[in-house]
């Protein structure tokens, strides 16, 4: 049973355009989103996070939207960047359990 | 702050062969989980510890899998005997608690170590 769904496995976007990476989550029991970026051969690092109590968090050119009625949310990426190429994972824990539940992944191709 | 350290980074063994997977977590985290990762699956949780206790160990997936954390700087997955469906890339990840201020409490990010790529054959 998959409690967060990434339904794109992969995604092409043209540099300086925005990516829009989707992910959805069944349990709402989830009350905390976060997403991870992974290169090759290296293990995920963290990236952006957002808590049930927000529906917006942003970072530089990263911004979290999370929809709690529709059990969805997306990260933005703008402009996009050739070194965004890369694997990411949205996940969901809830708060106070250090327990994360991660998505399938989407791999990001930014094209020159 | 060196991060998670796992070791080996590649393995490569024949079916029925004990295979072991080491950690040794950020200093001064008191989580460590382990995660298998797989193209049908993604990352899948298969153990977690506090304070080098097991803590849910729900995801591992039968008995031929097990996981020990004897002090705070490592922990190994041991998996006897092996099989070819275990082939996945393996990671460790430590992590702690934070405290916002106010009531509750909230996670800290979960730091990964770069994986061990076990193949068995």
């Amino acid at each position: 049973d998959q409690q967060v769904k990434q339904n794109s496995p992969s995604l092409s976007v043209q540099e300086g355009r925005i990516s829009i990476l989707n992910c959805d989550y069944t349990n709402s029991m989830f009350d905390y989103f976060l997403w991870y970026k992974k290169y090759p051969a290296e293990g995920p690092t963290f990236l952006i996070s957002i808590s049930s109590i927000k529906d917006k968090n942003e970072d530089g050119r990263f911004t979290v939207f999370l929809n709690k009625s529709a059990k969805h949310l997306s990260l933005h990426i703008v402009p996009s960047q050739p070194g965004d190429s890369a694997v990411y994972f949205c996940a969901a824990s809830i708060q106070g359990a250090q327990k994360l539940v991660f998505g399938q992944g989407t791999r990001l191709t930014i094209n020159p | 702050d060196a991060g998670v350290i796992q070791s080996p980074r590649h393995e490569v063994t024949e079916m029925g062969q004990e295979v072991t997977l080491r950690c040794k977590p950020i200093s001064g985290h008191d989580y460590l989980f382990w995660y298998r990762q797989t193209m049908m699956r993604g990352l899948e949780l298969l153990i977690y510890f506090n304070n080098n206790v097991p803590i849910d160990d729900s995801g591992m997936p039968e008995d031929r899998f097990s996981a020990k954390m004897p002090n705070a700087s490592f922990s190994t997955l041991k998996i006897q005997p092996s099989e070819p469906r275990d082939s996945a890339v393996y990671f460790c990840a430590s992590s702690h608690r934070d405290r916002a201020s106010g009531s509750g409490s909230y996670n800290s990010p979960l730091h990964f170590g770069n994986g061990t790529r076990l193949t068995v054959t």
